[in-house]
């Protein structure tokens, strides 16, 4: 499977635990995204690198959230002292600008790690 | 504020119809919108549209973008029960990070 892949795909935990995700993007891409989606809403961006370098973070990105992508490879996602609200889908995704700067809003996500905060 | 607005929010057909999906967008520096299908796992990508007026197809969905009325639209023709999903527009901005509408939810009932 050359897609994205993202471990775990689904979290329980309880509020005030650490977690962490892991996005593994396609390989030839050398961006990759993180977004998250709630009930009802669209993706909404959190962070993304091109390659190790971690370029943009949202105002969603709280204090508690931390991102990293040590060898312009995979990608992992911690969240600190978890609270109910931080329960969401947490989608990856990866692009290339092989084709051109345009060709970098082609994103193709992975199947997502399902959170839920008790 | 970047926005991207997507109707109806949801739409029931019978198989075999056709079906319209529409997308508008406020945005700063537009560089592309994206169509996204989304059943109970991550969006699958569909199209890229950069272009006015130039009409994407692929089997029986085709989109096309007005940058004049700042919008687009996605059709499904002879609609099939696979269709049934929640389908996202996106818009790529210069910002580098795609702007997702709230998304349609399609159901089509045998």
């Amino acid at each position: 499977d050359t897609g994205v892949s993202q471990n775990p795909r689904h979290k329980i935990t309880k509020r005030g635990q650490n977690v962490t995700f892991r996005c593994d993007p396609i390989s030839e891409h050398n961006r990759l995204y993180w977004y998250r989606q709630t009930l009802g809403q669209g993706p909404e961006f959190l962070t993304y690198f091109q390659n190790e370098a971690q370029l943009e973070k949202s105002r969603l990105l709280s204090d508690r959230f931390s991102a990293e992508r040590p060898k312009g490879s995979f990608s992992t996602l911690e969240i600190q002292r978890t609270e109910q609200g931080d329960s969401a889908m947490y989608l990856c995704a990866s692009s290339s600008g092989l084709a051109g700067a345009i060709s970098y809003n082609e994103q193709f996500f992975g199947p997502g790690t399902r959170l839920t905060v008790l | 504020e970047d926005k991207v607005v997507q109707s109806p929010l949801s739409l029931v057909v019978h198989e075999g119809d056709t079906v319209t999906l529409n997308c508008s967008y406020e945005v700063t520096n537009f560089r592309s919108l994206l169509w996204y299908k989304q059943e109970k796992k991550a969006p699958t990508f569909l199209f890229m549209l950069t272009s006015s007026g130039i009409e994407k197809k692929s089997g029986r969905l085709s989109s096309i973008l007005d940058k004049k009325e700042l919008s687009s639209i996605l059709n499904i023709t002879a609609t099939q029960t696979g269709d049934s999903a929640i389908y996202l527009c996106a818009v790529g901005t210069g910002a580098n990070n795609l702007f997702f509408g709230t998304g349609t939810r399609l159901t089509v009932i045998p």
